[in-house]
């Protein structure tokens, strides 16, 4: 079994200030992971995604996210955040290929990032 | 391409009526599922299917049934629904890289 914790629910920033939105999990088999953006009252887009190679992934938007599997986690970060940037983030996992329960993604619950002027 | 879509958008329902949820994608992806989120819940997994004619559970199955009849279409059922399924459901479709695209939404609250 998989588990994805984000270890904030809350993230209120200054606008072009940096932020990072924490996330650890905790799988038994290799991994594949998951960053989506949820803007009100839309559905999820996906922000980045690491499946494999450079554990620094670079996304849309000016976001990117470090993967560490030592200490079992995908920090998503911004240099410097804007007004549009306010939005739900969800972290999210699934096994890679050959597992029992590829293509099922587990998803943490969500960090609520809110960027004032 | 539309990718997934889902309709209605929202729906209000008295406890123990029934309805489907539709959801359609337009990519040939064989993976799909349905998922509810609840605020400070995430995202959680209802059911799934890896091809037509092949449904499983996920970690909430309970009250809800799926069917896969064709590649495109995934509807979901709710059969006698409860307070307990008020919630805004998403249905996705995966990529063969592990992309899942989900679709815009359905906002279900049951009286």
């Amino acid at each position: 079994a998989q588990s994805v914790t984000q270890l904030d629910s809350q993230v209120p920033v200054f606008e072009e200030a940096p932020v990072e939105l924490r996330c650890n999990y905790s799988s038994s088999v290799s991994v594949y992971l998951f960053w989506y953006v949820q803007y009100p009252n839309q559905g999820l887009q996906l922000l980045l995604k690491y499946l494999s190679g450079s554990t620094l992934v670079k996304g849309i938007n000016g976001f990117e996210a470090e993967f560490n599997k030592s200490q079992t986690s995908f920090h998503l970060r911004k240099p410097s955040v804007h007004i549009s940037d306010t939005a739900e983030y969800f972290c999210a996992v699934s096994e890679r290929a050959g597992g029992t329960s590829y293509g099922k993604l587990t998803f943490g619950q969500g960090t609520i990032l809110t960027v004032h002027p | 391409n539309a990718g997934v879509t889902q309709t209605p958008k929202f729906q209000v329902l008295k406890t123990g009526q029934s309805m489907t949820l539709q959801c359609a994608q337009d990519m040939n992806h064989e993976y799909m599922s349905w998922y509810r989120q609840d605020p400070g819940m995430g995202l959680r997994l209802i059911h799934y299917s890896v091809g037509a004619g092949i449904t499983d559970q996920g970690e909430v199955p309970n009250g809800y049934n799926v069917s896969r009849s064709t590649t495109e279409d995934f509807p979901l059922r709710l059969l006698s629904a409860a307070p307990s399924q008020t919630s805004v459901y998403f249905c996705a479709s995966r990529a063969s890289g592990g992309t899942q695209y989900f679709g815009p939404g359905t906002r279900l609250t049951v009286l």
